[in-house]
């Protein structure tokens, strides 16, 4: 167990719906990074908030918008969908930022139809 | 840009065989390298990192890696796989600033009786 947590784990929806995934991040932890995992594009790095500030941004679609709140906890918020963001979306935090190691929540399984 | 190659899609060993799971990075400055292990249904364990110091460095579960700067590679070895070993394995290389990391496409591990 990693300590990060993330709800629900298993989202499933319809085509031009909204979701929203939570992550809470290890105690103490400041940063929180969200990825994307399908099976085409592989592991990808979406964006990263640091200490409630957004930091870096990746291949996050316009579509795609996240935030983390002042308790730290972090949610992304996916609109629009498609069954192309049918994937896994892992939240991962660490202590700080640069080389800090990331530990990874179980993740979310959203599956769009 | 930084980038990670993981050239073995799928590697099939026998219990109790050595592995050797073989990782390529391109980044414009020094490298931070990472393993991490995916088991079905779970989100990422790290194995091990690589800040600086010695180039050989020792994980959890019996894991080891090697960072060969002239070679661009970080590759991971155990000298004697278990069963429990079978899972996908990702090599990532970090951004020093953010911590953004860019995966490998994996490596799908299986082990044979």
């Amino acid at each position: 167990d990693s300590g990060v947590t993330q709800t629900p784990k298993h989202l499933i929806t319809a085509t031009g719906q909204r979701v929203t995934l939570r992550c809470s991040p290890r105690s103490g932890d400041l940063s929180v990074y969200w990825y994307q995992q399908s099976l085409d594009q592989g592991l990808q790095f979406l964006i990263q908030y640091y200490n409630g500030e957004e930091r870096a941004k990746g291949n996050i679609l316009e579509r795609f918008s996240a935030q983390q709140f002042p308790d730290l906890h972090s949610e992304l918020n996916l609109s629009s969908l498609e069954l192309g963001d049918s994937a896994l979306y892992f939240c991962a935090s660490s202590a700080l930022m640069g080389t800090d190691t990331q530990y990874f929540g179980p993740g979310t399984r959203l599956t769009v139809l | 840009a930084q980038s990670v190659t993981q050239p073995d899609i799928h590697i099939t060993v026998s219990e109790g065989a050595s592995l050797e799971l073989r990782c390529n990075y391109s980044y414009g400055a020094t490298p931070y390298l990472f393993w991490y292990v995916q088991s079905p249904g779970q989100g990422l364990q790290l194995l091990l990192k690589y800040f600086s110091g010695d180039t050989l460095v020792q994980g959890i579960k019996g894991f080891e890696a090697e960072f060969k700067r002239s070679q661009s590679s970080f590759n991971l070895r155990k000298p004697s796989v278990h069963w429990s070993d079978a899972a996908e394995y990702f090599c990532a290389v970090g951004a020093t600033s953010y911590g953004k990391l860019t995966f490998g496409q994996g490596t799908i591990l299986t082990v044979h009786p």
